[in-house]
């Protein structure tokens, strides 16, 4: 079954802003990550967050994690036209097996 | 280059002709797994496998075969594909469990007529 939800499911800013997107999760998760897709193209790893974080950098993107909540957000700042893809946050269960993607957020970034 | 390779990366074939998609990755991964992307419903897992000679089904198995007979490489295959199979393939591999992350393929378009 789908693990994680993405929110929104579309979000169009311009170039400049920053970018929130939120994940949410149903399971017990040994950490979350977050990857990129440019269309039609092969997904990005971007980063990783483990259960026992709860927030971390990268460049321009700051994730967070919640497990109170099952919940994570990425935020992506000072946007660029190049940061338009399709993000996607994935799970990965406690016994490690599996890896488990939601159905991505399309992020539109006008010059 | 650490890589995942796909090929064909576009096929288009007949209701019930046999196909085989390959999938191969130079970094001795452990885990290797087969998605399906299709609008409005993300990526879902097909098969995977956690090492050689290991599979198991992931949340869309029905209609597809997957075999491990090497580390490097993960085949999938549609004895008798049909249309409902169109779709974009997503081949991935990773160093293991526990926190690695998940490189990915190109992708392989197939559509099915």
């Amino acid at each position: 079954s789908q693990q994680g939800e993405e929110d929104p499911q579309a979000l169009s800013i311009q170039e400049g802003e920053n970018a929130t997107m939120n994940c949410s999760y149903k399971t017990s998760i040994n950490n979350l990550q977050w990857y990129r897709q440019n269309s039609g193209r092969g997904l990005v790893h971007l980063i990783l967050i483990r259960s026992n974080e709860r927030e971390k950098h990268s460049g321009r993107l700051r994730v967070t994690l919640d497990t109170s909540k099952k919940s994570s957000s990425l935020l992506i700042t000072a946007s660029r036209a190049a940061d338009t893809a399709s993000y996607f946050c994935a799970t990965e269960e406690t016994s490690g097996s599996r890896l488990t993607f939601g159905e991505g957020t399309q992020l539109t970034v006008n010059p | 280059e650490a890589q995942v390779t796909q090929n064909p990366r576009y096929l288009i074939t007949v209701t019930g002709k046999k196909l085989t998609v390959t999938c191969s990755q130079n970094m001795n991964h452990e885990y290797m797994s087969w998605y399906r992307q299709d609008p409005g419903l993300g990526l879902r897992q097909i098969y995977y496998s956690m090492n050689v000679e290991v599979t198991d089904k992931g949340d869309v198995p029905e209609g597809y075969k997957v075999s491990r007979k090497e580390k490097r490489n993960f085949p999938l295959i549609l004895e008798s594909p049909s249309p409902n199979q169109t779709s974009l393939y997503f081949c991935a591999s990773r160093r293991g469990a526990g926190g690695f992350e998940q490189y990915f393929g190109p992708g392989t378009r197939l559509t099915v007529t």
